[in-house]
């Protein structure tokens, strides 16, 4: 059974610093691109980054760029976000996912959520 | 940057067909996946690469795209069917619409 498990949430103060982790389980993780995707209270779903299998490639949504980095341990099974500078518009839920290809996202975690409120 | 517009609500009464769209410019030369999320719950793929099913979703489920359009179609909606739908496709980075919710009454 493929199981993507977020943690690492948690409330922290506007500037502050929060690195999530998704433990993945049930696939080769190594063979797939992954993706972080976040929802705002009561808002739509939004792309925030993807890596590519071996990390050689990895993208950001331009309101992230410079703050977040993707990143991933193929021999841990793990991907993380680490988010520096974090604003208050960066409060949501962040869900790890994987593509299955063509930017297909199959299975998504529970989510984490992170707060940046004072 | 690429935008995908969804319809904010549909409406549709039990037993019957519901249809959401989701526009873009040349959205027919892109692949298009839909994803339902229930209240407190994580997005669900449903459709993919504009019309397949992954295993375990109902049949009633079906997609398309053409043109500057795709529309997901719920045939012989029911109570359980009532969520937010989201469409999404890749432009370069992968963009999600705004989101429908579709209520059953």
């Amino acid at each position: 059974e493929v199981q993507l498990v977020e943690s690492g949430g948690g409330l922290v103060q506007p500037g502050g610093s929060l690195r999530l982790s998704c433990a993945a389980s049930g696939f080769t993780f190594s063979s797939l691109w992954m993706a972080w995707v976040r929802q705002a209270p009561g808002k739509g779903l939004e792309w925030v980054a993807h890596i590519k299998q071996d990390g050689s490639e990895k993208d950001y949504v331009e309101s992230v760029k410079g703050r977040f980095t993707i990143s991933r341990d193929n021999a841990k099974n793990s991907l993380y976000l680490q988010m520096n500078s974090l604003r208050a518009d960066d409060t949501a839920v962040y869900y790890c996912a994987r593509d299955q290809g063509h930017s297909t996202y199959g299975a998504w975690g529970q989510g984490a959520l992170v707060t940046v409120s004072s | 940057s690429y935008k995908l517009t969804q319809p904010p609500s549909v409406s549709v009464s039990p037993g019957q067909t519901a249809s959401i769209t989701c526009s873009g410019d040349k959205l027919g030369d892109k692949y298009v996946c839909w994803y339902q999320q229930k209240p407190g719950q994580s997005p669900v793929l449903l459709i993919y690469q504009n019309n397949k099913r992954p295993s375990g979703i109902p049949e009633r489920f079906s997609g398309c795209n053409s043109g500057n359009t795709a529309t997901l179609t719920i045939s012989g909606t029911q109570a359980m069917d009532e969520a937010d739908y989201y469409c999404q496709a890749w432009d370069g980075s992968t963009v999600f619409g705004g989101g429908t919710k579709l209520t059953v009454l």
